[in-house]
């Protein structure tokens, strides 16, 4: 079947402009996630979901960053006025339950200039 | 909270020889799994193997294996008779079963190139 996908690939902004992620997981997944891997760096988390719910939106680096995610299947990730250190590949992921493997997408790259 | 130790940041192995990724953790909780990845450099991580806490054997997955230490707190990843398709970026990941924190945590990775 279909893996997690992810659009735009390639997202180049301007400082201060908002940006919106799209997320779309495996059919059936219930659970998914977000991460950001900067340049040279691993892999940080950024927030889940079970279902349309986020419980921990604690890995979340500022109050410009929010996540939803409707009808238990498609997310998007918003950065509202994006800095240049927000640059980097938002990865998400999906897994069948919260407690098995996650199965990543290919990423959205995000340059802000 | 949780951190995973990857100390080597590249190596170089022979087509067709095993090379061993080392990584350790660190965590005071008893259960936990423990995870490895490849990232090639299409950019895409692709879930190799899985090794849980309490799990009695060692968890093998075609030519991949984990040697699984729990006393020395160490999940390295065993490639087998490595392939040119092989050379990407590795990361191992854990994430502790018994609590209500789902995210991984992930290693710094090491990036391994193979030669023919």
């Amino acid at each position: 079947g279909a893996g997690v996908s992810q659009s735009p690939s390639n997202k180049v902004t301007e400082k201060g402009k908002d940006v919106e992620l799209r997320c779309d997981p495996i059919s059936g997944h219930t659970a998914l996630y977000w991460y950001r891997q900067s340049l040279g760096q691993g892999l940080e988390f950024l927030i889940y979901f079970q279902g349309n719910s986020a419980p921990d939106k604690s890995g979340l680096p500022s109050d410009r960053f929010s996540a939803e995610r409707t009808g238990g299947s498609v997310s998007t990730l918003t950065i509202q006025r994006t800095q240049q250190e927000d640059s980097a590949v938002y990865l998400c992921a999906s897994s069948s339950g919260l407690i098995y493997e996650q199965y990543f997408g290919p990423g959205t790259r995000l340059t802000v200039t | 909270a949780q951190k995973i130790t990857q100390t080597q940041p590249g190596m170089f192995v022979q087509e067709k020889e095993a090379v061993t990724l080392d990584c350790t953790y660190d965590t005071s909780d008893p259960s936990y799994g423990l995870f490895w990845y490849k990232q090639p450099s299409s950019g895409e991580m692709i879930f190799l193997i899985y090794q849980g806490s309490y799990d009695q054997q060692n968890a093998t997955e075609g030519r991949y294996s984990l040697n699984f230490q729990k006393a020395r707190k160490s999940a390295n990843l065993v490639i087998s008779a490595s392939q040119l398709g092989d050379s990407a970026m590795y990361f191992c990941a854990m994430r502790v079963l018994s609590s209500n924190d789902y995210k991984l945590s992930f290693g710094a990775g090491t990036t391994v190139t193979v030669r023919a």
